[in-house]
């Protein structure tokens, strides 16, 4: 298995610019969680979904935030309108459910930068 | 609400010192605790997963222990190399799903 696979790598965009981050979780696993990693926060869970499910997004911190989870293989993070403050480090982990009692594997993050 | 504190938040020692890291988390109330590692630019890898029934777990150099009663960890590192030099974070479930993450240890070691 090729691990959680996170897309793009890097992205810089400017102030209310929509920004789209994916990710593909690992065969099988059945949660998926989107956190985000800034040096003032350290890493922040956003949302979780369990079988595709939203099971708690009272991380997103605000409604410019939403995620989605339309199969069992793919997930998005979408920023609209994007602002300077949102930079930062992006991760996807995905992990058996339940998540907690296993090892949850990462992708190697989306580095966002909003200008 | 869990929070989890590490220290200390950097660390820098010569090649072949034997280290510890320590986390701490409020509620004690937990299933298991992890330690994972972060090298700059990357992801996060699980290094050690300690179950609530365990006191300690060990892989090659490293050993963790868990103590639930005082509400703390510590992650072992046996003869410390400059390949150790990375973020380590631990981490606790919280409301059973949700991994909640301390503020992670930064440690350089040099040769």
């Amino acid at each position: 298995d090729a691990g959680v696979i996170q897309s793009p790598r890097h992205e810089v965009t400017e102030m209310g610019q929509e920004v789209t981050l994916r990710c593909k979780p690992i065969s099988g696993h059945n949660s998926l969680f989107w956190y985000r990693q800034t040096m003032m926060r350290g890493l922040e869970l956003l949302i979780y979904f369990n079988n595709n499910v939203p099971i708690d997004d009272s991380g997103m911190p605000e409604d410019r935030f939403s995620a989605k989870m339309p199969n069992a293989s793919f997930s998005t993070l979408k920023i609209q309108p994007s602002e300077p403050r949102d930079s930062a480090v992006y991760f996807c982990a995905s992990g058996p459910t339940p998540p907690g009692a296993n090892v949850l594997t990462f992708g190697a993050g989306s580095r966002l930068t909003v200008l | 609400k869990q929070e989890v504190t590490q220290i200390p938040a950097a660390l820098s020692v010569p090649e072949g010192e034997n280290l510890v890291l320590n986390c701490s988390f409020t509620d004690s109330a937990i299933y298991n605790l992890q330690w994972f590692r972060q090298d700059p630019g990357k992801g996060l890898t699980s290094l050690l997963l300690i179950q609530s029934s365990q006191r300690e777990q060990t892989s090659g150099r490293l050993n963790a222990s868990l103590d639930k009663s005082s509400g703390r960890s510590t992650l072992y590192i046996a003869a410390s190399q400059p390949g150790d030099s990375a973020t380590y974070l631990c981490a606790v479930p919280y409301n059973t799903d949700k991994l909640i993450f301390g503020t992670g240890t930064r440690l350089q070691v040099f040769p």
